[in-house]
């Protein structure tokens, strides 16, 4: 299996350019996300999505647009690149649970995305 | 509302000395809590998790951490430091639905 997979790994665009980061996973995981991580602020979620045509907002949406037309794929679009949209961004999966227990995620390496 | 404070941004250790990572949560709930290492240029890789079960939960690479529920803290924990710890240590929180909130990061840096 190889787990959690984003492409590309390094992106630079100039600001208004509109790109899409890729992510698939092959563990069959219902639940999928993006987070972007900025120095000293952790990671925070972007867009989420608990199963394929589901999708829902994170902490920090604006800018950004998911869809999830199968399990495995879950791509973020940029729609039009800010310089405050550079960051490294990180793809996540889990299993869904009906329980209040929640599954540990599986993350990407991550795509590192620099906005010039 | 839940939410995570790792107390140090930076904590530096000798190869062979104890390691202590702290972690103050705060949540409504019952939360889940976990520790993630972040290796540079690499994903977040899951340590340990607690989820109600036994308080002192025990993860990978000797690591371990205890939940305490009266100070609402929890903290990280090694016996003996290797250079290979060298990394990025994330707290997580977490109740329900999967809204995981991460703490900031403390970065830790051990001495040969």
């Amino acid at each position: 299996n190889a787990g959690v997979t984003q492409t590309p790994k390094f992106q630079v665009l100039k600001t208004g350019q509109s790109m899409t980061l890729q992510c698939a996973q092959d563990m069959n995981h219902e639940y999928m996300s993006w987070y972007r991580q900025d120095p000293g602020m952790g990671l925070r979620l972007i867009h989420y999505s608990v199963g394929a045509g589901i999708t829902d907002q994170g902490e920090v949406p604006n800018g950004y647009n998911v869809s999830r037309s199968t399990t495995e794929d879950f791509p973020l679009r940029l729609l039009s690149a800010a310089p405050s949209q550079t960051s490294v961004y990180f793809c996540a999966s889990s299993r869904r649970t009906g329980s209040k227990e929640n599954q540990p995620q599986h993350f990407g390496d991550g795509t590192r995305l620099s906005i010039l | 509302a839940q939410s995570v404070t790792q107390l140090d941004s930076h904590v530096s250790v000798s190869e062979g000395t104890p390691v202590l990572l702290r972690c103050n949560y705060s949540s409504s709930y019952s939360p889940s809590l976990f520790w993630y290492v972040q290796h540079p240029n690499k994903g977040l890789q899951l340590l340990l998790k607690y989820t109600s079960a036994a308080t002192l939960v025990k993860g990978i690479n000797g690591f371990e951490a205890e939940f305490k529920k009266s100070e609402t803290s929890f903290h990280l924990t090694k016996p003996s430091a290797h250079m290979s710890d060298a990394a990025e240590y994330f707290c997580v929180v977490s109740v329900g639905n999967n809204d995981m909130r991460f703490g900031a990061g403390t970065r830790l840096t051990v001495k040969p």
